[in-house]
């Protein structure tokens, strides 16, 4: 019973370098989400996807990038990681974008940019 | 942009006390959802709030939307260690899930 599945679990990046958080969901649900958390600033939205092939920009996407090539999965990209970028990122998914629906989370990347 | 706050930051209470816990904001919200949080974890959803003034029960936590739809209070009676963790509240400003504005949390520690 997988529901939401992040990897890597933890990544330590150096400043310029960059990778790529994948988002793995066994529920075929439509929509996924990235957020990141930080000390004293709740859950803050980078990207979104209400299906496959679309992305949307949340509210503090400068930095990042996205792509939903397969409905399951959803990759956000730094291209060049910034010490800013330390944070725990979160992905999340649901199966509908009514409000309301409840959105399933991962387990979350400790990422630390130095 | 709309902000929740919540309050307080931390909460360190004794097993078997009572404590309330505040979200507050100067926006209206269509709705508002609770969110528990454990170390290690992603937070899961505890509750959804629509109507204002609305009460909800689950268990021993008691949640309440304000009238006005501005602010919500989470109250457990009884506190057990099972308890701990980090307390979301999340905001909907509108038509879908990505218009959720997340609280800045209530990290709750139960002592046994």
């Amino acid at each position: 019973n997988a529901g939401v599945t992040q990897t890597p679990k933890f990544r330590v990046l150096k400043t310029g370098q960059s990778m790529t958080l994948l988002c793995a969901q066994d529920m075929n649900h439509e929509y996924m989400y990235w957020y990141r958390q930080d000390p004293g600033m709740g859950l803050r939205l980078i990207h979104y996807s209400v299906g496959e092939g679309t992305t949307a920009k949340g509210e503090v996407p400068d930095g990042y990038n996205v792509s939903r090539l397969k409905k399951q999965n959803f990759l956000l990209g730094l291209e060049s990681a910034a010490p800013s970028q330390t944070s725990v990122y979160f992905c999340a998914s649901s199966y509908s974008r009514v409000m309301n629906t409840e959105a399933f989370f991962g387990q979350g990347t400790r990422l630390t940019v130095v | 942009t709309q902000l929740l706050e919540q309050s307080p930051q931390f909460l360190s209470i004794q097993e078997g006390e009572n404590l309330t816990v505040y979200c507050n904001s100067s926006s209206v919200f269509s709705s508002l959802q609770w969110y528990r949080q454990e170390p290690g974890e992603g937070p899961v959803l505890l509750v959804t709030v629509v109507t204002g003034g609305e009460v909800k029960k689950l268990k021993r936590l008691t949640f309440q939307f304000g009238d006005a739809r501005k602010d919500s209070s989470l109250h457990i009676t009884a506190a057990q260690p099972g308890d701990t963790g980090l307390y979301l509240c999340a905001g909907a400003w509108g038509f879908g899930n990505e218009k959720l504005t997340f609280g800045t949390g209530t990290r709750l520690t139960i002592i046994p």
